[in-house]
């Protein structure tokens, strides 16, 4: 199975400054079709998780403009360009080029200070 | 609108069985591929089980032999029979909708299974 394995596992961010996550993942997920098999998801407190980015570096729909997503082949990055408070939560990478299984990041837990 | 909502999660004792159910509505289940999802007390996300559109099943090695997803069409409804629980299968369990087989679009809110004495 792939393993993606996330640094940091926490940040604790100033509202309005930037945040950065990275995502690495044990194998390539740039699928033969072109496409690279990553996303990321935010889990809210209470809440399922809700998708971020597919694909590396699309947004899905009604995501805010200052999350975005960058990376190729084994290593990715989910940045916030200016933190919000409704941006707390676990925030997990995902890989799907090796379905099944589908596997996760430990997740990252982001707080503000 | 498209909704998914579980059902069927509880306390059972070790060895037991329990059957959770996930309706959805705005969608056609039989025709997308949907999948179970779980987050154990504190932790992370673990993959459980798919079920793609024309039937075919797969598993997660932790449940494999132990968990059956299905679904009933007329219904609308995803379902996972879990037998033999083990302590460590305690857990919320979301059914997730799995589009071209690459990414969870929707999630229900989860239901929590508990095994324990």
């Amino acid at each position: 199975d792939i393993v993606m394995t996330q640094t940091p596992l926490s940040l604790s961010v100033t509202p309005g400054q930037p945040a950065s996550i990275s995502c690495k993942s044990s194998q390539s997920l740039l699928h033969s079709d072109g496409k690279t098999y990553l996303y990321w998801y935010l889990q809210k407190p209470g809440q399922p998780p809700q998708l971020l980015i597919y694909e590396v570096s699309n947004r899905f729909s009604g995501v805010p403009d200052r999350f975005s997503g960058s990376g190729s082949g084994t290593d990715f990055t989910l940045k916030i360009s200016r933190v919000e408070a409704e941006d707390v939560g676990v925030y997990y990478c995902m890989q799907s080029i090796q379905l099944p299984p589908v596997t996760f990041g430990q997740g990252t837990r982001l707080e503000i200070k | 609108e498209v909704q998914l909502v579980e059902s069927g999660g509880g306390l059972v004792q070790p060895g037991g069985s329990l059957r959770l159910s996930c309706a959805a509505s705005g969608f056609t289940v039989s025709s997308n591929y949907m999948s179970w999802v779980r987050q154990a007390p504190g932790k992370g996300l673990e993959w459980v089980s798919v079920i793609y559109s024309g039937g075919s099943t797969y598993y997660a090695d932790s449940v494999k032999g132990r968990f059956t997803i299905s679904r009933h069409n007329s219904k609308n409804t995803l379902y996972l029979q879990m037998n033999s629980l083990r302590a460590e299968d305690t857990a919320v369990y979301y059914c997730a909708r799995l589009i071209v087989g690459a990414y969870f679009d929707y999630w229900g809110q989860g239901t929590l299974v508990t095994v324990s004495s």
